[in-house]
């Protein structure tokens, strides 16, 4: 079946602009999470949902970064007024449920701000 | 919270040799830990997890082992492969999913 996927695969924009990153988690998957990785670096934790709602919003940097979920499947990360430290891959993974349960990720979006 | 180190951070192996990489937690609530490969542009992989309730698990070349009372597991591959190069990460899961910094395995054939 369908895996995680992410959009854009790769975004460029300018110091100072927001972005909207996308991700499609595997249908039926209840748990849904972001991770930030900077090159060479392990995964960062953002933000996880259950359903529509997220419980543990502490790995968010800043109140520059927000995310929802809409009908227990898309989720969109946003990020205003982004900075050159913003540049990273942005991970997507989906699991079953939140806890102990598998993660799938997805194949990130690289985010490069000039 | 939960601290995941992993060493060490590069691992170079003759092909057809054995590689093993460790992690270390300090959650003793902690209770799975699954092993992910990220080759170069994707996306982390599942290669193998394991629960507190089991020692050490198995499938084909790969193995990992469980020490709960040291807090510590290890990934061990056997009769490494070119394809094995990679970055490999452990997590902890207690509370959420802590990752450790990975392993880049180069695999010389």
């Amino acid at each position: 079946g369908a895996g995680v996927s992410q959009s854009p695969s790769n975004k460029v924009t300018e110091k100072g602009k927001d972005v909207e990153l996308r991700c499609d988690p595997i249908s039926g998957h209840t748990a849904l999470y972001w991770y930030r990785q900077r090159l060479g670096q392990g995964l960062e934790f953002l933000i996880y949902f259950q359903g529509n709602s997220a419980p543990d919003k502490s790995g968010l940097p800043s109140d520059r970064f927000s995310a929802e979920r809409t009908g227990e499947s898309v989720s969109t990360l946003t990020i205003q007024r982004t900075q050159q430290e913003d540049s990273a891959v942005y991970l997507c993974a989906s699991s079953f449920a939140s806890g102990s349960y598998e993660q799938y990720f997805g194949p990130g979006t690289r985010l490069t701000v000039t | 919270g939960e601290n995941v180190e992993q060493h060490p951070s590069t691992l170079s192996v003759q092909e057809g040799d054995s590689a093993v990489i460790k992690c270390t937690y300090s959650d003793s609530a902690s209770n799975y830990f699954p092993w992910y490969k990220q080759e170069l542009g994707k996306g982390p992989q599942l290669i193998i997890d394991i629960r507190s309730n089991v020692g050490e698990k198995k499938d084909q070349r790969i193995a990992v082992t469980l020490n709960k009372t040291a807090k510590h597991f290890s990934l061990h591959i056997t009769e490494t492969q070119p394809e094995d190069s990679a970055v490999y990460f452990c997590a902890a899961h207690g509370n959420q999913f802590y990752f450790g910094t990975g392993t880049s395995l180069t695999v010389i054939p």
